[in-house]
């Protein structure tokens, strides 16, 4: 079992440019959340899917988007980068609504100059 | 509005001693309540959770944790700590309401385990 993978580990962008983020769940998981972790704080909540619909969402503005495909790998697309946007972004799939822990991929560090 | 504090940034504790390692949440409802630890350039991993039922919940690395709920509190513990367990801790609570599974997590504390 595979686990849950991202990718890219690492990214670098330039402000203003767009870059997309990408994440297979666990196998057996079909809901696949995304979380923001700026430097030396909590993972913060963007957004859920499950059933490719977003489900619910976070306090971050329209820039942040996302898409979830039949086979229940996600995207997560962020627009017109800020210098603010650079984190560590942290996949996390889960069983549906079933109250299961959610396993966590090893992180994207993303770094906008 | 709903959110897990953990007062501590940081916890030091000598290897063979016991740590603890606390999380007070405000959440409306019955919470579901999670422990996870990052290791550095990593991601989260799982450690316990507390759905329902005994207090005292145990989980992986011969880590537990106490559930309080008239102290809202959902302190890690572990009897005897070890270096390897050095590392960032992370309380988070899944509210009870809404049917889906977003977490609220605490900003993170810091355990130092000296040899």
């Amino acid at each position: 079992d595979a686990g849950v993978t991202q990718s890219p580990t690492h990214l670098i962008k330039t402000r203003g440019q767009q870059v997309t983020l990408r994440c297979s769940p666990k196998s057996g998981h079909d809901t696949v959340s995304w979380y923001q972790q700026a430097l030396g704080q909590g993972p913060q909540f963007i957004f859920q899917y499950y059933e490719e619909e977003e489900r619910q969402r976070g306090n971050f503005p329209d820039r942040f988007s996302g898409h979830q495909f039949p086979n229940y790998s996600s995207e997560l697309n962020v627009n017109a980068l800020l210098l603010g946007d650079s984190a560590l972004y942290l996949c996390a799939s889960s069983r549906g609504r079933a109250n299961t822990e959610a396993f966590f991929g090893q992180g994207t560090r993303l770094t906008v100059v | 509005a709903q959110s897990v504090a953990q007062p501590e940034d940081q916890v030091n504790v000598a290897e063979g001693n016991p740590l603890t390692v606390k999380c007070t949440y405000s959440v409306s409802g019955n919470p579901y309540l999670f422990w996870y630890v990052q290791y550095p350039n990593r991601g989260l991993q799982f450690l316990l959770k507390y759905i329902t039922g005994d207090n005292l919940v145990k989980g992986s690395y011969g880590f537990e944790a106490e559930f309080n709920k008239s102290q809202t509190s959902f302190h890690l513990k572990k009897p005897s700590a070890l270096v390897s367990d050095s590392a960032l801790y992370f309380c988070a609570v899944r509210p009870s309401s809404g049917g889906y599974n977003k977490l609220i997590f605490g900003a993170g504390t810091r355990l130092a385990v000296h040899p």
